[in-house]
């Protein structure tokens, strides 16, 4: 059974650092797209970054230079590092993989995360 | 890129009544590389169409999707009671990947 469970959100304040988890089960992330998408409260859905093979990253430009997509393979995990933290940046981070040999759109989701930047 | 725009932003359904979605994409969408997403309060999205007209694994055939080019559209042919939802579409295109800013799906 696939199964994707992120960690790591919470309040910050401001310019500062957070790095978001993403569990992966039930296959190998470094088979799939694996991606990140946002959405603040009340909006809708805000892709944010993907890394696919090679380790080939792309990101929003409103993330880009601030956030770094990575996955580590031997723990199956993505991850999500924020930098320079804005109160826009506040949303639930869900991550999301895509079927293999396919092109990226999302099959499996997280449950979700909640980042707050406030100070 | 690609901007989305979905409409109507909310629509006000029976349950039984057909229901039909649009999403209209500000340049072409080659191959049909849209997929369409429900999103239920407090959940993840759950995929429904990928590749404008084919259905996930496990969704119910009451669901379809349809268009190419610039515009697509989704219907669920007799809206259940489960149904009443938040649906987005998604390009796949180009990057960056895009959304549509959803269309509600709410009880009359």
């Amino acid at each position: 059974e696939v199964l994707l469970v992120e960690s790591g959100g919470g309040l910050i304040q401001p310019g500062g650092s957070l790095r978001l988890s993403c569990a992966a089960s039930g296959f190998t992330v470094s088979s799939n797209y694996m991606t990140w998408v946002r959405q603040a409260p009340g909006k809708g859905l805000e892709w944010v970054s993907i890394i696919y093979s090679g380790d080939s990253v792309y990101y929003a430009d409103s993330v880009k230079g601030r956030f770094t997509i990575s996955r580590d393979n031997s723990k199956n995990t993505l991850y999500l590092q924020m930098n320079s933290l804005r109160p826009e940046d506040t949303a639930v981070y869900f991550c999301a993989r895509t079927p293999p040999a396919e092109l990226p759109y999302f099959d499996y989701w997280g449950q979700g995360t909640k980042v707050t930047v406030s100070s | 890129e690609i901007v989305m725009t979905q409409s109507p932003a909310t629509l006000s359904v029976s349950p039984g009544e057909r229901v039909t979605l649009s999403c209209r994409a500000s340049q072409s969408v080659r191959s049909n590389l849209l997929a369409w997403y429900q999103q239920k309060p407090g959940q993840a999205p759950r995929l429904l169409i990928y590749g404008a007209s084919t259905r996930a694994t496990g969704i119910p055939a009451r669901f379809s999707g349809s268009g190419s080019g610039t515009e697509f559209i989704f219907t669920i042919s007799s809206l259940q009671s489960e149904d009443f939802a938040v649906y987005y579409c998604q390009q796949y295109n180009n990057w960056p990947l895009t959304f549509g800013g959803g269309t509600k799906v709410e009880i009359k």
